[in-house]
């Protein structure tokens, strides 16, 4: 019930292209639903993030959608570049308890 | 406003002998957490301290401990060293009922030889 299940793992897209990677939950007592970037050699730095009450969230070109009913929320990265490759991670947190749980990380690679 | 500041950022130790890693979180968080990276393992939580206690516990064998200091400043040892423990250890801090919103320092990477 505590997990956050990400995919894929890997991913390679083309300069320009569409980058997405999808989370899913279980415990509907999460809050909070944030993503993290970590480039090599570099600690994880918060992306963004959305609420359950919004079913979207867009910063410039970094979206989160989110659906509530299948308690799943993924990533789009729109003209992907050379410097969005990156790790990144979801991550779900609960305000009450003052947790976050972490997905596995996707390792995405775009092609110049 | 100074980010979070991790030491040592690089360290070389053999099998049995004990780590420790520092971690200054930023001025007004006092909660504290610490992680550890290996590739394909992703972010592995050891634990978290809020106001000198420690709140949480990840799944790691005793010889994993931290402690938090009353300016907020963490400390975690790793003892008995072993091959298994090369990793990057990362320490995270935070405002109080902000989990989701971690400020991540750079890490220790310890290499166990």
């Amino acid at each position: 019930q505590q997990q956050v299940k990400q995919s894929p793992q890997s991913l390679i897209v083309q300069k320009g292209g569409i980058s997405i990677i999808n989370c899913a939950y279980e415990n509907t007592a999460f809050d909070y639903f944030p993503w993290y970037q970590q480039f090599p050699g570099k600690g994880p730095a918060l992306l963004i993030a959305i609420r359950p009450d919004v079913s979207e969230k867009k910063e410039g070109r970094f979206t989160i959608s989110f659906n509530k009913s299948a308690k799943q929320f993924s990533l789009h990265i729109m003209d992907s570049q050379p410097g969005d490759s990156a790790t990144y991670f979801c991550a779900a947190s609960k305000t009450r308890d003052d947790k976050i749980i972490f997905g596995k990380g996707t390792r995405l690679h775009i092609l110049p | 406003k100074a980010g979070v500041t991790q030491t040592p950022r690089y360290l070389i130790k053999t099998r049995g002998q004990q780590v420790t890693l520092s971690c200054s979180p930023i001025s007004g968080h006092r909660s504290v957490s610490w992680y550890q990276q290996t590739p394909g393992q992703g972010l592995q939580f050891l634990f978290e301290y809020f106001s000198e206690t420690q709140r949480n516990k990840g799944n790691f064998p005793g010889r994993f401990s931290g402690r938090q200091f009353s300016n907020s400043r963490s400390e975690m040892n790793v003892s008995t060293l072993e091959l298994g423990d090369s990793a990057l250890y990362l320490c995270a801090s935070n405002r109080q009922g902000r989990a989701g919103e971690l400020f991540f320092g750079e890490g220790s990477r310890l290499t166990v030889l």
